[in-house]
């Protein structure tokens, strides 16, 4: 079975700061996929970005960049110059590579406050 | 954009009570899935749904069951609802295949108290 740990509950930075969640975790797959997804104040969850185990390449969306190091297991989410509207709780999860129909395993997330 | 939606923001029910809760998506997608959320515990997989009428058991299952008559609603049913069901429920729903890029779309999440 797979876990996802996020060892970070709570994050706080101030506004236009650079801040990073991290996230492990373990598997035997050799191909699957890992997401992080964010969850606003009373708002839906939101996919943030993803990365396929099998590019080497880090997934970059705009602010929002992964540090995947896929021997050390490891998933981090940067996030440059942060705004207000990142003020949320970040999960990260993975997913195994079959079809396209399989579960989601998620960390136990990372609230994240944007200081004013 | 994709919708999906719980008919129910928040809800209050009684011990024993039979409690439906209700998602629906408007994007023709296969996968449906249903998530309870709680503080410290992330998101964990309660049942979810690859077609109509077809169902799986996912990590917590148990005092829980669902039900697919059709191909945008999904509901999850506690027969006897117990005050340690009070949660956040997350719906989600996907369409199959590498073309999805397997990403989920969420609802707004329905928080039921059992009392």
């Amino acid at each position: 079975a797979q876990t996802v740990t996020q060892s970070q509950p709570e994050m706080s930075v101030q506004e236009a700061e650079t801040v990073t969640l991290s996230c492990t975790y373990d598997t035997s797959e050799s191909n699957y996929y890992l997401f992080w997804y964010k969850q606003p104040p009373s708002r839906q969850m939101i996919l943030v970005i993803r990365q396929e185990a099998y590019k080497q390449q880090n997934a970059t969306e705009n602010r929002f960049s992964v540090n995947f190091q896929k021997a050390a297991k490891s998933f981090s989410l940067k996030i440059s110059d942060s705004q207000l509207g990142d003020t949320a709780m970040y999960f990260c999860a993975f997913m195994k590579h079959r079809g396209g129909n399989e579960k989601l395993t998620f960390g136990t997330g990372t609230r994240l406050t944007i200081i004013p | 954009d994709v919708k999906v939606t719980q008919s129910s923001r928040y809800l209050v029910k009684r011990t024993g009570e039979k409690v439906f809760l209700e998602c629906v998506q408007d994007m023709d997608h296969e996968n449906m899935f249903w998530y309870r959320q709680d503080p410290g515990l992330g998101l964990r997989l309660i049942y979810f749904s690859y077609d109509v009428k077809m169902k799986e058991k996912g990590d917590i299952p148990e005092g829980y069951s669902v039900s697919r008559e059709k191909k945008e609603r999904f509901s999850l049913i506690l027969e006897s609802a117990s005050t340690n069901q009070t949660s956040m429920y997350l719906c989600a729903s996907s369409p199959p295949g590498q073309l999805a890029k397997n990403i989920q779309y969420f609802g707004a999440g329905t928080r039921l108290s059992v009392l």
